[in-house]
């Protein structure tokens, strides 16, 4: 069974740092993984997707890279922004039906 | 495009009681799934509908029933409320591609 762990559980920060968002999976054979963010109470908006094939995506001040035969992905925030406060989850998913297992999410807040 | 749209956005029911949530796809897809996601959990995968049949899944029991129209809309009931099923329930959608979420919608049991 696939299980999604991420750390830390939450991060505070200070405006304008670097950060890192860890995701380790236990089963290697994904299809993709996926970085979300939830603002509170609302749904979730897709951030970076990663095809099996791929070792890492780009999108404006976040970097998603993909290690599959260690399980593991970082999400890479730079010069970070009170507005990216958010809670930052990783998903998987195993095959061609895209269902997807998550894990519980890291809780960022950016302080001004 | 409206994207993924779910109705209602709030809900509250009482022990026992069942509940029909709505969802409907983003223009141009075929394949609708259901997630709950309890307070500071991740969401979890109850079932996925394709061509007006569940096509997968999770580890949800019986009370957790679904249905999909012929125009790819979709529906999640849940009888014999308990108070562990308060949660968001997300649905997404999909047509060979990665999934778009909804909204959610926030039930509660009282």
């Amino acid at each position: 069974k696939q299980e999604v762990t991420q750390i830390p559980a939450a991060l505070s920060v200070p405006e304008g740092e670097n950060l890192v968002l860890n995701c380790s999976f236990t089963d290697s054979a994904i299809y993709n993984l996926q970085w979300f963010r939830q603002d509170p109470g609302k749904g979730l908006t897709s951030l970076l997707l990663i095809q099996s094939s791929q070792r890492e995506q780009t999108s404006g001040r976040l970097n998603a890279s993909l290690d599959k035969s260690s399980g593991r992905s970082t999400l890479y925030i730079a010069a970070s922004q009170p507005g990216d406060s958010a809670t930052y989850l990783c998903a998987v998913s195993a095959g061609g039906y895209s269902t997807l297992t998550f894990g519980k999410g890291t809780m960022l807040l950016v302080s001004p | 495009d409206a994207g993924v749209t779910q109705s209602p956005t709030h809900l509250i029911k009482t022990r026992g009681q069942q509940v029909t949530l709505r969802c409907s796809p983003k223009s141009g897809h075929d394949t609708v799934s259901w997630y709950q996601q309890a307070l500071g959990q991740g969401p979890q995968f109850i079932f996925q509908y394709y061509e007006e049949e569940e096509r997968q899944r999770g580890n949800f029991p019986d009370r957790f029933s679904g249905h999909q129209f012929p125009n790819y809309s979709s529906e999640l009931n849940v009888n014999a409320l308990l108070l562990g099923d308060s949660a968001l329930y997300l649905c997404a959608s999909r047509r060979q591609g990665p999934q778009y979420f909804g909204p959610g919608t926030r039930l509660t049991v009282l």
